[in-house]
């Protein structure tokens, strides 16, 4: 079963501007991961958030974590036509033997 | 670092057959895990495997079986092929017991059952 939700299932904007994207999640967790898929391939790991952490930086991507509302942000700032791709937050519970459960996704499409 | 491959890239099986994917992980990493992705769905987590014991399972029938081999490469089973078994079979590898890492992802085995 899904974990979560991610919050818009599409997302569509122009080069250079900000995209947002949310998650929402059911249980509580150990950490929250965010990956990228391109075209249904191998997903690719963007950033990783521990439980007691509230935001977390990697280049132009800028996550949050709100634990009281089980909720995630991704932040990708300045976006370029390559950021084009499905983006996926996966949650990590306990020790981490049930692997990683994700949600639907986003549909990100930047438009040249 | 030679990242996850797996093998083959497609696949056409018919319905009851049996089919065996295989996944080279990560060169030092001794977690694998196994996960269906149907289409415009996010990956359900099929199990995981650690030191090549299997120590988590996700929701899914005992037709789906793996296994982890000493070089930490890894097969996943499926028996009994259904329709709905149709999907992108992703693995992942990552180093399990120092902190928290991400999981390292393979292209995937596209598989169709006919």
């Amino acid at each position: 079963s899904q974990q979560g939700e991610e919050d818009p299932q599409a997302l569509s904007i122009q080069e250079g501007e900000n995209a947002t994207m949310n998650c929402s999640y059911k249980t509580s967790i150990n950490n929250l991961q965010w990956y990228r898929q391109n075209s249904g391939r191998g997903l690719v790991h963007l950033i990783l958030i521990r439980s007691n952490e509230r935001e977390k930086h990697s280049g132009r991507l800028r996550v949050t974590l709100d634990t009281s509302k089980k909720s995630s942000s991704l932040l990708i700032t300045a976006s370029r036509a390559a950021d084009t791709a499905s983006y996926f937050c996966a949650t990590v519970q306990g020790g981490g033997a049930d692997g990683l459960t994700f949600g639907k996704g986003t549909h990100l499409i930047i438009q040249p | 670092e030679t990242g996850v491959t797996q093998s083959p890239t497609h696949l056409i099986k018919t319905r009851g057959q049996q089919v065996t994917l295989r996944c080279s992980s990560q060169s030092g990493h001794n977690t694998v895990s196994w996960y269906q992705q149907a289409l415009g769905q996010g990956p359900q987590f099929i199990f995981q495997y650690y030191r090549e014991e299997e120590n988590g399972r996700g929701n899914f029938p005992p037709r789906f079986s793996g296994l982890q081999f000493p070089n930490y490469s890894s097969e996943l089973n499926v028996n009994a092929l259904e329709l709905d078994d149709s999907a992108l079979y992703l693995c992942a590898s990552k180093l399990s017991g120092r902190g928290n890492y991400g999981y390292t992802f393979g292209s995937g085995t596209r598989l169709t059952v006919v």
